[in-house]
């Protein structure tokens, strides 16, 4: 069974610039999440889908961040524009059930904001 | 301390040897989930635990859940260099109704071969 994936695993952009970052959950998994660790930082939650829903995003950092999850499959997040405090390492986990609560992380998106 | 710290943040050890690292967090939890992270790489999922369990094993880890002291400790046994990770706790707040997991900073764990 494929784990959770994450496109591009490094993303260098300057200042302004827009980036996409893409997430593959496990196959089935209809919760999916973000989380970010910036450096020197501990990984915090930006937000979680149930399917196409958003179900909390309270860790969305400002509304230059957008989250999509369309058909309930794959999950993409953009940044528009970047800032250079956008930098870090961003994780996609995927969970099946809610109850239980099993989070697989993804190898993460290392994004650096030049 | 925030939710989910770890203790202590570094750890140094000879192969063979036990390792272990202790988290405390400050809320009721449905459950509490380790992780490793190699460097530069993505988090691996070790073991859950259930706030009603109060020890679980897996393979060379054990894990020890305390709920009315408010943590949790992870046993390495016979450590190998291929242990060598940082080593994260995460919990989940009891009843919230987010599912979003609160890491610490972690545990840098270096096995000295």
């Amino acid at each position: 069974e494929a784990g959770v994936t994450q496109f591009p695993s490094h993303s260098v952009i300057e200042k302004g610039q827009t980036v996409t970052l893409r997430c593959d959950p496990i196959s089935g998994h209809d919760n999916l999440y973000w989380y970010r660790r910036v450096m020197g930082k501990e990984i915090k939650f930006l937000l979680h889908f149930v399917k196409e829903s958003k179900q909390d995003e309270s860790g969305m950092p400002n509304n230059r961040f957008l989250a999509e999850r369309t058909g309930g499959t794959y999950s993409t997040l953009k940044v528009q524009p970047a800032e250079l405090e956008d930098s870090g390492v961003y994780f996609c986990a995927s969970s099946q059930d809610r109850a239980f609560n099993e989070q697989f992380f993804g190898p993460g998106t290392r994004l650096t904001v030049l | 301390s925030q939710q989910g710290e770890e203790d202590p943040q570094a750890l140094s050890i000879q192969e063979g040897e036990n390792a272990t690292m202790n988290c405390s967090y400050k809320t009721s939890i449905n459950n509490l989930q380790w992780y490793r992270q190699n460097s530069g790489r993505g988090l691996v999922h070790l073991i859950l635990i259930r706030s009603n369990e109060r020890e679980k094993h897996s393979g060379r880890l054990r894990v020890t859940l305390d709920t009315s002291k408010k943590s949790s400790s992870l046993l390495i046994t016979a450590s190998r260099a291929a242990d060598t990770a940082s080593y994260f706790c995460a919990t989940d707040a009891f009843r919230s109704g987010s599912e979003k997991l609160v890491f610490g900073k972690g545990t840098k764990l270096t096995v000295n071969p």
